[in-house]
């Protein structure tokens, strides 16, 4: 089936502790996000990519990292230096193309928690 | 100030019920417009789309007021599987951010038996 498949479902972090959250989609978009939701909070944007091999921060990026070397494969790195990593993380991708260009398509996201 | 916002409610409802959501957008540039609905501690996901001259799925329904910055959700005759958080979103179309969707913080409903 066609989709976006973030992993692992739940993950904890020591403190000091790197950690990389996977996101895959097999939907040929070229565009793809990361954002952070906290509890009653709306999403907040940490980076996008637009075209493999280039990406942009969003609103809060401080303390995370991105790559894009597939098109299919955005995978986040919440680093030591983010002090309030725990949160939903959540990947989307959109096509940039036809009708549905502006439509957003989530994956189900991985829940980060600190030990 | 925020580019989406969004009652937070909570809205409890009963079954049957017809309720309205109302979202305000700071950007006028604006030009596409969102629903969607996110589950308890599930993703997003697609509602539908607001066109300028408002449509309909359904039970819903959605308006867009360009002079106001203002879109609506309706609902008419809720169900107890409508029960959720609706998150209105907006896609900027200004200089460096264009693009990019802007999330509301989304408004809670509850339909009870």
């Amino acid at each position: 089936d066609g989709g976006i498949t973030q992993s692992p479902k739940y993950l904890f972090r020591k403190e000091g502790q790197n950690v990389t959250l996977s996101c895959e989609q097999n939907l040929n978009h070229d565009a793809m996000y990361w954002y952070r939701q906290d509890p009653g909070q709306g999403l907040r944007l940490i980076y996008y990519s637009q075209i493999v091999n280039d990406f942009q921060k969003g609103d809060i990026a401080e303390g995370y990292s991105v790559s894009r070397e597939k098109k299919e494969s955005f995978p986040l790195t919440v680093t030591s230096a983010q002090k309030n990593p725990t949160a939903f993380y959540l990947c989307a991708s959109s096509s940039g193309q036809g009708a549905s260009k502006n439509i957003q398509y989530f994956g189900a996201g991985t829940r980060l928690s600190v030990l | 100030r925020k580019e989406v916002e969004q009652d937070p409610g909570p809205f409890n409802v009963p079954e049957g019920a017809t309720v309205a959501f109302n979202c305000t957008y700071s950007n006028s540039a604006s030009q596409s417009f969102f629903w969607y609905r996110q589950d308890c501690r599930k993703e997003p996901k697609l509602l539908m789309s607001v066109y300028s001259s408002g449509n309909e799925d359904g039970r819903f329904t959605a308006q867009l007021n360009r002079a106001s910055q203002y879109i609506s959700l309706l609902i008419r005759d809720s169900k107890l599987s409508d029960s959720a958080t609706y998150l209105c979103v907006v896609k900027s179309d200004r200089g460096s951010t264009l693009g990019r969707l802007y999330f509301g913080r989304g408004t809670q409903l509850t339909v009870w038996p």
